[in-house]
């Protein structure tokens, strides 16, 4: 059964930092590409990043661009994103996201499993 | 950037009932649509890929239709299970991605 559990938030003061993780288990974590996603109190899905099975390609939402990094470590199954400078409009929950994709009739990736999210607050 | 506009934000309708949500895109995606549902304090779930493409277990009321710029979610025979949240995402300017703002399904 595939399964992405993250961990790592919590409450931190504007402009400290925070590491998520996103352990996988279930699947071949080495072979699937990863996203973050946030959603903030009562709103909709952002996505934030994405890293490629190799870590060779990342991209970032101009939103957290500069202030996240995302990383991952195939030998533990495990996904990260640092994230630093964090401001009161990055309180949301963070869910982890495997990505998959389908060829035919063309190729189109989609987010098949999701973690169960967890909650960072930025406030004093 | 793709924008994704989804309308209406918000939708009442009773059990049995047939529901139709629109997303649009701000340019051709081509069929790069998916359609998410997501419940209260729960993760997104995946109900269809490729614009209408039904993920395996998703219930065959669910079909989903549209390719360029404006797709559309049906839900036929609307069961109380349904209610829900459902979000497009485009997936054109992968790995560069976008939701749509969400379409909140009430019941009547």
């Amino acid at each position: 059964e595939v399964q992405l559990v993250e961990s790592g938030g919590g409450l931190v003061a504007p402009g400290g930092s925070l590491r998520l993780s996103c352990a996988a288990s279930g699947f071949t974590f080495s072979t699937y590409n990863m996203n973050w996603v946030r959603q903030a109190p009562g709103k909709g899905l952002e996505w934030l990043s994405y890293i490629d099975y190799t870590s060779s390609s990342i991209n970032y939402a101009d939103s957290v661009k500069g202030r996240f990094t995302v990383s991952r470590d195939n030998a533990k199954n495990s996904l990260y994103l640092q994230m630093n400078s964090l401001r009161a409009e990055d309180t949301a929950v963070y869910y982890c996201a495997r990505e998959d994709l389908v060829v035919v009739p063309a190729v189109s990736h989609y987010f098949d499993y999701w973690g169960r999210g967890i909650l960072v607050t930025v406030s004093s | 950037d793709i924008q994704m506009t989804q309308s209406p934000s918000s939708l009442s309708a009773s059990v049995g009932d047939r529901v139709t949500i629109t997303c649009r895109a701000s340019q051709s995606i081509r069929s790069s649509l998916n359609w998410y549902q997501q419940k209260p304090g729960k993760a997104p779930k995946l109900l269809i890929s490729v614009a209408s493409s039904l993920q395996s277990g998703v219930p065959s009321r669910f079909s989903g239709s549209g390719s360029g710029t404006d797709f559309t979610l049906t839900i036929n025979s609307l069961q109380p299970e349904d209610f829900a949240t459902y979000y497009c995402q485009q997936s054109h300017s992968s790995p560069v991605y976008s939701f749509g703002q969400g379409t909140k399904l009430e019941i009547k």
